[in-house]
Order: C-alpha cells, then structure tokens, then sequence
C-alpha cells in the first residue's frame, strides 16, 4: 500500500516537552498538508507546502510550530514547549499537482494522536 | 465562524432505514469532497463534486453538489450497520488548496 503515512501513531508527552512527527506523503503527490483535527471538530489547516516550498501558514500555527519539507518528499511537524491545549489529532494529507479529471483530491493518513498531561 | 455547517450533527437509526446528510455555506467552493472517518484514522475520501447540480453515486450513497456551488447533501439509501461512522464535508475555494471541514455528522446505525 502506497498510501500516506504517519509516525508515530500515538504520542504522550508532558507539557513543555518537544516533540516532532513525520508525514510521508503518496510518492508521486506534490503538495502536502497538516491539519489538526480536536474532539468533536472537523479537521482544520495548519501549513501546506508543494514540494520543498511552504506555501501559506494559518493563524493556527503559533510560533512553537514548525513544520519542513527539506528535500519534497518527507515533512516534519514540531511542536516546542508543548501545552495542554495541543493535545489533538495531527492529520497529514498529500495531494498530486495535476487534477484528477477537474477536481484535485488529497488524501490523508491516518493521524497522529498527542496527548499532553 | 463555521464555514461550513454540517446537519444534523448526530444520526441514529436503524438497519434499512433513510438518511440525507447536509452540508451548507453561505460561500461559493471550487469543489467539494466528502469523507468518511472512524474512530482514531484519518479521513477516507468518498467523493468529489466539481460541477454545480452534479450528481455522483457510490453504491448506496449519492452525493449532490448545489447548483450554486454553496451546498452538498449526502444520502444513503438503506443504511447498513457498517456505513456508521463520521462523515465530513470539506471545501476548496480554489482548486488544489486547503480544505475547509464542517464539524461532521455522526451517524450510528444500529442492527
């Protein structure tokens, strides 16, 4: 299967730790997205980057954000001094340049789940 | 503000019975995409509607996209016990750029 992928899967830290997770996007796919998505919440953008570039940030993404996408392929997402309100779901979706028929899909993997106590 | 704004937010029936799911905006999209989640995965796309009054059919499931581009609905005909899970609706203003969600229906369908 050459879906997206996430790692890890699961991750408890405690707050004012660090932590970074890894998306690796379907291969042939351009652009990648970060969403995070909290109970009861539909998924909301964080950042997104075609290739190596980061297009556009949201007002989401404080200053203890970072997210890379050094060489395309693979990006990072890191969280410093992480809070209790960090705690959520981090999506990761990739998304081809070209459109399927007139529509452009992206398509997620299967998140990662962090828990601040 | 919601941009999107998905009824109801819960859904509990039972096997065989009915349902149409909704998905509003006073905003004009690009396209639209649903997707199915369950419980600790991420989204699973369904489909893509482009095109205003655009009919798309999945098995059971039929998908309307508005003919002003501003709202979709979702209807699944005899549901079944494994259709239960979220269903969310997501918005591009512009093509291949972020999605805008709605909060999500919550269907159970019950045996």
């Amino acid at each position: 299967d050459t879906g997206v992928s996430q790692d890890p899967r699961h991750k408890i830290t405690k707050r004012g730790q660090n932590v970074t997770f890894r998306c690796d996007p379907i291969s042939e796919h351009n652009r990648l997205y970060w969403y995070r998505q909290t109970l009861g919440q539909g998924p909301e953008f964080l950042t997104y980057f075609q290739n190596e570039a980061q297009l556009e940030k949201s007002r989401l993404l404080s200053d203890r954000f970072s997210a890379e996408r050094p060489k395309g392929s693979f990006s990072t997402l890191e969280i410093q001094r992480t809070e209790q309100g960090d705690s959520a779901m981090y999506l990761c979706a990739s998304s081809p340049l070209e459109p399927k028929g007139s529509a452009y899909e992206q398509y997620f993997g299967p998140g990662t789940r962090l828990t601040v106590t | 503000t919601q941009l999107l704004e998905q009824s109801p937010q819960f859904l509990s029936i039972q096997e065989g019975e009915n349902l149409t799911v909704y998905c509003n905006s006073s905003s004009v999209f690009s396209s639209l995409q649903w997707y199915r989640q369950e419980p600790g995965e991420g989204p699973v796309l369904l489909v893509t509607v482009v095109t205003g009054g655009e009919v798309k059919k999945l098995k059971r499931l039929t998908f309307q996209f508005g003919d002003a581009r501003k709202d979709s609905s979702l209807h699944i005909t005899a549901a079944q016990p494994g259709d239960t899970g979220l269903y969310l609706c997501a918005g591009e203003f512009r093509g291949n750029t972020p999605l805008v969600f709605g909060k999500g229906t919550r269907l159970s369908v019950i045996a």
